[in-house]
This record gives structure tokens, sequence and C-alpha cells, in this order.
């Protein structure tokens, strides 16, 4: 079983929709969990992060983090033709190893 | 500030040639990583440094792969000999050593071995 599972997608929303991506993870030592976004050819830009569990929010994007259920979400409200990427999570444990998702294909169609 | 920065950002090379691939971290970042990132595998940590430093190397494919850090602003991947398989693109990021959640990456190098 890999550290982090993500669905691949594609995932395609009409402008306007509200997009829920997400990850699931199977160590309980994970203590920060990241988003990224990463547009075609380019390196991946750190949208946001958590620390624990909890909502976290940063304009249209909401970040939230289950860990109960080894579960974190990335919500986009009002989605954009820009917000067009592929979406990857990130995890980092206590003994500071990195796990990332495979990443989410996002298309928002005008 | 410029940026993580990388060289080359494409590289064409035969089976059994050296390839070596350069990152230069953001000013005042004491950490810096190594990724590749393929279709199959998504992105996988090979190597990360602090203060120069080489933490894990867990990620290192085989000892065809080398890194180092000479200083605090320059970073260098070689793979010797390169086989097909190393095909890929390579992220170079940098963060702050406290702060490894927020890593900033370059733009990548795109390897393609024939």
């Amino acid at each position: 079983q890999k550290e982090v599972e993500q669905d691949p997608g594609p995932l395609s929303v009409p402008e306007g929709a509200i997009v829920s991506l997400n990850c699931t993870y199977s160590n309980s030592a994970f203590q920060y969990f990241m988003w990224y976004r990463q547009y075609s050819r380019k390196g991946p830009e750190l949208l946001m992060y958590t620390y624990s569990s909890g909502n976290k929010e940063d304009g249209r994007f909401t970040a939230q983090v289950d860990k109960s259920s080894k579960y974190i979400s990335l919500f986009i409200r009002d989605s954009q033709p820009s917000d067009s990427a592929t979406y990857l999570c990130a995890m980092v444990n206590t003994g500071n190893q990195f796990y990332f998702g495979t990443g989410t294909s996002l298309t928002v169609i005008p | 500030d410029a940026g993580v920065i990388q060289s080359p950002r494409h590289e064409v090379t035969e089976m059994g040639q050296e390839v070596t691939l350069r990152c230069k971290p953001i000013s005042g970042h004491n950490s810096l990583f190594w990724y590749r990132q393929t279709m199959m595998r998504g992105l996988e940590l090979l190597i990360y440094f602090n203060n120069n430093v080489p933490i894990d190397d867990s990620g290192m494919p085989e000892d065809r792969f080398s890194a180092k850090m000479p200083n605090a602003s320059f970073s260098t991947l070689k793979i010797q000999p390169s086989e097909p398989r190393d095909s890929a693109v390579y992220f170079c990021a940098s963060s702050y050593w406290d702060r490894t959640y927020e890593q900033y990456f370059g733009p990548g190098t795109r390897l393609t071995v024939t």
C-alpha cells in the first residue's frame, strides 16, 4: 500500500463549480499536509499547508484535514479556467520524510 | 528573488553518457531537495540537504546517481552512466530548514536518454 493515495482523475468541471480534491494516507505520523498546484511543464507551486487536523482557508481555496479518517481535501470555490492544472497533495511525517500523491488533473471548462 | 534556478532546462543524451543537472536555491534557504517526476511513479524525493549536508538519500535509485552541495548556493545531481529509464523531469526545491513543508520548486530539467 502506498503511503499517500490520490485519484489521478482526470476531473472536468464547468466554470463556477465547486471542486473537491482528495487524498488518503496510511501513516498516522504525518503532521504537515500540503497542496501543490502544477501547471503543464512547470514546477509544483505551494498553494497552502495545514498542521495537524482542521480547516484552513485562503481565498477560494479551503484545505481540510481529518486525521481520524486519514483523509485530506482541497476545495476550490467558484472554479476558474485558470485553475486548470494538476493538484498534488503532500505530507511530512515527524521524521521529516516527504511523500507526494501522484496528482489529480483538473480542467475547468469556460 | 529569482526563485530556484535549474539548468539545463532540457537535456537529450545517449545511453551511457554522464549527465549533470544544476540547481541554485533561493538565497537564504538552507534545505535543498532533488525530485524526479514520471507519469508512472509521480514525484519522488531523491535526496535532500540541510546546510549543505545530505540528510536523506534513501530515494537515490542506485549508485549511478550522486548529488553534491559544495556551498549554500549550488547543488548538482549527476547520473553516470545514464540509461533510458532515467528519462524524467528532475526538480530541485528549497526551503528554510525549519519549514520544509514550505518548499519552492524550480522549473525542472527534462531529461531524455536515448
